[in-house]
């Protein structure tokens, strides 16, 4: 089963569209962090947002928001009024740090292609 | 500027043949890591390391090796035991395990 899901996989919408990109995660740790990150076309990933697991404020900058729920283990972002360099593949990320065990995981989603026609 | 150098950009590999791909970086940082990324799939982990002189497995580490004999760098070695070398290689490194990572360019990694 898949610890972070993506469910879109492709996402087209026309400039100044509001837009949401879904991910979903599973986890048994109580302690654990999510995060967002953009690929653009020149393939360097690039950081967006960390939320830890007792942080459930959503966080707004900008045209970015980002929805975190954890009674449906989401934690979803909204591009408001799109522009076309928001077009990019994003990545939803799961950080689980098994402190007993000093073990350390980090799963990407498969990511989402969002493009922005002008 | 501060951040992460991946070389090279592109690199070619014979059957058979290890090849390593460099990592560098100037942020400081002392954790780092590598992944592996294939055309519509995420980035799976390879190996990270916490702190110089260590390194761990990650979800896919057969058939490659690392080291991490200084802070600054973290070498990705793919082995001729890796049958199916093809891919997107991305290096990122991060202050600790739990804090945002910041990513190189990526080396492009293709067979002859």
């Amino acid at each position: 089963a898949q610890k972070v899901t993506q469910a879109q996989t492709e996402i087209s919408v026309v400039e100044k569209e509001d837009v949401t990109l879904d991910c979903v995660y599973e986890t048994r740790d109580t302690t654990y962090y999510l995060f967002w990150y953009k690929q653009p076309p020149s393939g360097e990933l690039v950081f967006l947002i960390r939320r830890n697991s007792f942080d459930e404020q959503n966080e707004i900058s900008g045209r970015y928001s980002w929805n975190f729920q954890k009674s449906t283990s989401s934690f979803n972002f909204t591009i408001t009024a799109s522009q076309v360099v928001d077009s990019a593949v994003y990545f939803c990320a799961l950080s689980e740090l098994y402190s007993g065990a000093g073990s350390y995981q980090l799963t990407f989603g498969k990511g989402t292609k969002l493009s922005v026609i002008p | 500027d501060g951040g992460i150098t991946q070389s090279p950009k592109y690199l070619f590999r014979k059957e058979g043949q290890n090849v390593t791909l460099s990592c560098e970086q100037n942020l400081n940082h002392d954790a780092m890591y590598w992944y592996r990324q294939d055309p519509g799939q995420g980035l799976r982990l390879i190996y990270y390391s916490q702190i110089v002189n260590d390194f761990q497995k990650g979800d896919i580490a057969e058939g490659y090796s690392v080291s991490r004999e200084k802070k600054e760098s973290f070498p990705l070695t793919v082995t001729s035991a890796q049958k199916n070398p093809t891919a997107f290689y991305l290096c990122a490194s991060s202050i600790d395990l739990i804090q945002p990572q910041h990513f190189g360019d990526g080396t492009r990694l293709s067979i002859l």
